[in-house]
């Protein structure tokens, strides 16, 4: 399996800017986390998904940020507008469901690093 | 807020020491798991140990978990100078999240 696929690697934006980041996950795998790193605040979990829904969105900060999964291999990630302190690494990670073993461990794409000036 | 962290924040070794990370959390887990980051790279499941168990192997890694204490350790014998990373710990409760700590950063030096 090629593992999470993230795209774009790297993007860089001007503030105001629609952002949309994008993530494939492990094929099979039924839960899709996002999450934002940054020097400051370190590991952040924005949103996740379990069969393509939404199931907790409390992480992500604010109205700007949205995030989708229109079916069970693609999930995007989309700021609009973008603002500098959004700039940071965004991962899209995959798991499947361990059957209650507590045993459920977490597929980590490559990240996209996010720049807005 | 996050819930594990990890102590030191950086350690420096020579290549052949052993490096032992600890980490504490706060609320009681399901499991406690150990990531490693490469620079530049995503995170990658290293160990998990269960709540019911007091230590587990892996190769080089050892792991301990102590709930009465919300504490575990990561300690990787005879380190490698591939070994240097940032190590992440991070629990499970009641769902399918995990909430990292900020993580340390490890150096071993050849």
């Amino acid at each position: 399996d090629a593992g999470v696929i993230q795209s774009p690697r790297h993007e860089v934006t001007e503030m105001g800017q629609e952002v949309t980041l994008r993530c494939k996950p492990i094929s099979g795998h039924d839960y899709l986390f996002w999450y934002r790193q940054t020097m400051m605040r370190g590991l952040e979990l924005l949103i996740y998904f379990n069969n393509n829904v939404p199931i907790d969105d409390s992480g992500m900060p604010e109205d700007r940020f949205s995030a989708k999964m229109p079916n069970a291999s693609f999930s995007t990630l989309k700021i609009q507008p973008s603002e500098p302190r959004d700039s940071a690494v965004y991962f899209c990670a995959s798991s499947l469901y361990s059957g209650g073993t507590n045993t459920d461990t977490q597929y980590f794409g490559p990240g996209t690093r996010l720049t807005v000036l | 807020s996050q819930q594990g962290e990890e102590d030191p924040q950086a350690l420096s070794i020579q290549e052949g020491e052993n490096a032992t990370m600890n980490c504490s959390y706060k609320t009681s887990i399901n499991n406690l798991q150990w990531y490693r980051q490469n620079s530049g790279r995503g995170l990658v499941h290293l160990i998990l140990i269960r709540s019911n168990e007091r230590e587990k192997h892996s190769g080089r890694l050892r792991v301990t978990l102590d709930t009465s204490k919300k504490s575990s350790s990561l300690l990787i014998t005879a380190s490698r100078a591939a070994d240097t990373a940032s190590y992440f710990c991070a629990t499970q409760g009641g769902s399918e999240k995990l909430v990292f700590g900020k993580g340390m950063k490890l150096t071993v030096n050849p």
